[in-house]
């Protein structure tokens, strides 16, 4: 299976903050990669899929970039509702895999 | 609007077989498929496994290869997943996401809302 690694696992940040997520894969994936929120008690939701298209809905604030092995996902002036679980997930080969969340607090 | 919409919770003793529904509208069901994710108390997210809406095609995850099947009923646009053999390993949310109706490169873009299956003596 491609491995998942994200990083940090834990990320501390305040409001107005720019903040970024990396992934990294044990395999080319291409740009098949997607970026979904979770909050507690919640269904993930996508936020980037193809590495770097927004979700319709999905506020601007939210990118993704990478191809190949290195992903990153960046949100730019951080909102309350921002603070989350953030999972990265590649599509690429289809046993999907998931990576291990980083959680981002205040 | 797309929804998925989950059976309710669950509780089964070791050994037993738990089977979640996941019912779709909004949409036309054979023209996408259906995965499942589980997540254990805590933990993140699993893959457990896909099939097409349209052919009925599936894929599982090696884990749990052997003790899952996923199936649909067209006529009701339903998706069904049904693991068997229960341990504690396996109490966790289940949730249903929208995907492609091959497999490829299709993201999961719709959920339902999580069905919570405890499995304990």
């Amino acid at each position: 299976d491609i491995q998942l690694t994200q990083s940090p696992s834990t990320l501390s940040a305040s409001i107005g903050d720019r903040i970024t997520i990396t992934c990294r894969a044990s395999e080319n994936v291409n740009v098949w990669l997607a970026w979904y929120q979770q909050k507690p008690g919640r269904a993930p939701k996508l936020l980037i899929y193809k590495a770097s298209t927004l979700q319709s809905g999905v506020p601007s604030r939210f990118s993704g970039s990478g191809s190949g092995t290195e992903f990153s996902l960046t949100i730019t002036s951080l909102q309350p509702e921002d603070f989350a679980t953030y999972y990265c997930h590649q599509y690429n080969h289809f046993l999907y895999t998931f990576g291990q969340g980083t959680k981002l607090e205040i | 609007q797309v929804h998925l919409v989950q059976s309710g919770a669950e509780v089964k003793k070791p050994g037993a077989s738990v089977k979640v529904s996941c019912n779709t509208s909004g949409y036309t069901f054979i023209n996408y498929g259906i995965t499942w994710v589980r997540q254990a108390p805590g933990q993140g997210l699993e893959w457990m496994g896909w099939i097409s809406g349209f052919t009925g095609n599936t894929n599982y995850a090696q884990k749990i290869q052997g003790r899952v099947s996923l199936t649909t009923d067209k006529s009701t646009n339903t998706a069904y997943m049904e693991l068997r053999s229960l341990t504690s390993d396996d109490t966790a949310t289940y949730y249903c996401a929208r995907t492609g109706a091959y497999v490829g490169h299709d993201p999961f873009d719709f959920w339902g809302q999580g069905t919570m299956v405890t499995v304990s003596s």
